[in-house]
């Protein structure tokens, strides 16, 4: 039981354009959301997070955006570069519940070609 | 320079042999836990352990093992009863004071011959 989902496996953009990598979950219990980034055979590394309370937190290149509404958050890169080729996680976790840990999606493959 | 270490990176074990993978951090964090990565599945939590000498079950425990006796280290033992255990091994942790951002070690690789 998926609560965490990425339904796109993979995503494959030219250098410069902008990468929109998708999440949704199903807990209206999770209040805190990170995106995570991860290389082959390496552990992932966080890359941006969001509060229930923002719809939007932007980091650079990096933006994350949350519709609570519809249960829905997305990371835009812009602008996109082959360093960027990666798999990405999804994860949500409920601060304020008893839900004390990440749930994470199953991640989407971004490849960013020049 | 503060972080998680894992050991070993690579590990071969024949059919019916457990074998105990170690987590080690020095970030003096509270909770740590135990990913598995597999091709299209994601990171599946295994056990997770939020204070010493406690720990739970995550979503397929089913033929694993921990302990945690000190709040530095939380070893997994894969037993003989995990029907396919060749997978990559994450372990992580974080401080259950701040965000729940997790930071997590370099991994192992688990082969079973």
């Amino acid at each position: 039981d998926q609560q965490v989902k990425q339904n796109s496996p993979s995503l494959s953009v030219q250098e410069g354009r902008i990468s929109i990598l998708n999440c949704d979950y199903t807990n209206s219990m999770f209040d805190y959301f990170l995106w995570y980034k991860k290389y082959p055979a390496e552990g992932p590394t966080f890359l941006i997070s969001i509060s229930s309370i923002k719809d939007k937190n932007e980091d650079g290149r990096f933006t994350v955006f949350l519709n609570k509404s519809a249960k829905h958050l997305s990371l835009h890169i812009v602008p996109s570069q082959p360093g960027d080729s990666a798999v990405y996680f999804c994860a949500a976790i409920g601060r304020g519940s008893t839900l004390g840990r990440l749930y994470f999606g199953r991640g989407t493959q971004l490849t960013v070609w020049p | 320079d503060g972080g998680i270490t894992q050991s070993p990176k690579y590990l071969f074990r024949k059919e019916g042999q457990n074998v105990t993978l170690s987590c080690e951090q020095n970030l003096n964090h509270d909770a740590m836990y135990w990913y598995r990565q597999d091709p299209g599945q994601g990171l599946r939590l295994i056990y997770y352990s939020q204070i010493v000498n406690d720990f739970q079950k995550g979503d397929i425990a089913e033929g694993y093992s921990v302990s945690r006796e000190k709040k530095e280290s939380f070893p997994l033992t894969v037993t003989s009863a995990q029907k396919n255990p060749t997978a990559f091994y994450l372990c992580a942790s974080s401080s259950l004071r701040d965000s729940g951002e997790l930071f997590f070690g370099e991994g192992s690789r688990l082969t079973v011959l």
